[in-house]
């Protein structure tokens, strides 16, 4: 069965700081791998998605991540916080051939100036 | 282009009432998704759905949830009988259904709140 381990429910930064946030996954066949934000008394909106070629995946407001089958993981990275990059962050994992999303539990970001 | 639209935005019931959300997709997509989000946790499959299809309900609760998504108008969840632990987030998400299901981008909107009394 599929599972998404966000590791750290709270990550506080300082502004211009590196943003890290962990993801790994558990599937039993290469999965399609999301990142959303979502701000307050929002939906979610999508930061980038991995399905297939190069593992390295940029997205939106700069942010990036990389596909590590090794290590099952996909972590969000940031060289740089910015104030208006705090929000709660949720990772996603579709098998591929399926419907389901299931959504890593989120992890809330903070950026202290 | 409008974005996924939810309504209402915020819902109060009794316990027992009804409650009816509904969801209008993006402008030529045919795939809904409906998730819940309790309080500090993810969201929560509960159905995918085509126009006049359920695909997937395995998230749904046996009791008392149903989901529609007719030809025409919007996508409905309806809540039967709430109870005190309904009381969530519930959003929509759309997704064109164009290059297949799992790879999609879902687009969601930006959910009911339902508050249970």
């Amino acid at each position: 069965a599929q599972s998404v381990t966000q590791l750290g429910s709270h990550v506080s930064v300082s502004e211009g700081a590196l943003v890290l946030l962990r993801c790994n996954y558990s599937s039993s066949v290469p999965p399609y791998l999301f990142w959303y934000v979502q701000y307050p008394n929002q939906g979610l909106q999508l930061l980038l998605k991995y399905t297939t070629g190069a593992t390295l995946v940029k997205g939106i407001n700069g942010f990036e991540a990389e596909f590590k089958k090794s290590e099952t993981s996909f972590h969000l990275t940031k060289p740089s916080a910015h104030m208006s990059d705090a929000a709660e962050y949720f990772c996603a994992v579709t098998e591929t051939g399926g419907f389901k999303t299931i959504f890593g539990a989120g992890t809330r970001l903070f950026v202290k100036a | 282009n409008a974005g996924v639209m939810q309504n209402p935005r915020h819902l109060v019931r009794r316990r027992g009432q009804e409650a009816r959300l509904r969801c209008s997709p993006m402008k030529g997509h045919s795939h809904v998704y409906w998730y819940r989000q309790l309080p500090e946790e993810g969201l929560k499959f509960m159905v995918y759905l085509q126009k006049e299809n359920i695909i997937d309900e395995s998230g749904m609760p046996k009791e008392r949830f149903s989901a529609e998504f007719p030809k025409e108008g919007p996508s409905i969840l309806r809540i039967q009988q709430v109870v005190r632990g309904d009381s969530a987030a519930y959003f929509c998400a759309s997704s064109p259904g164009s290059s297949g299901g799992a790879s999609e981008t879902q687009y969601f909107g930006p959910g009911t709140r339902l508050l249970v009394l």
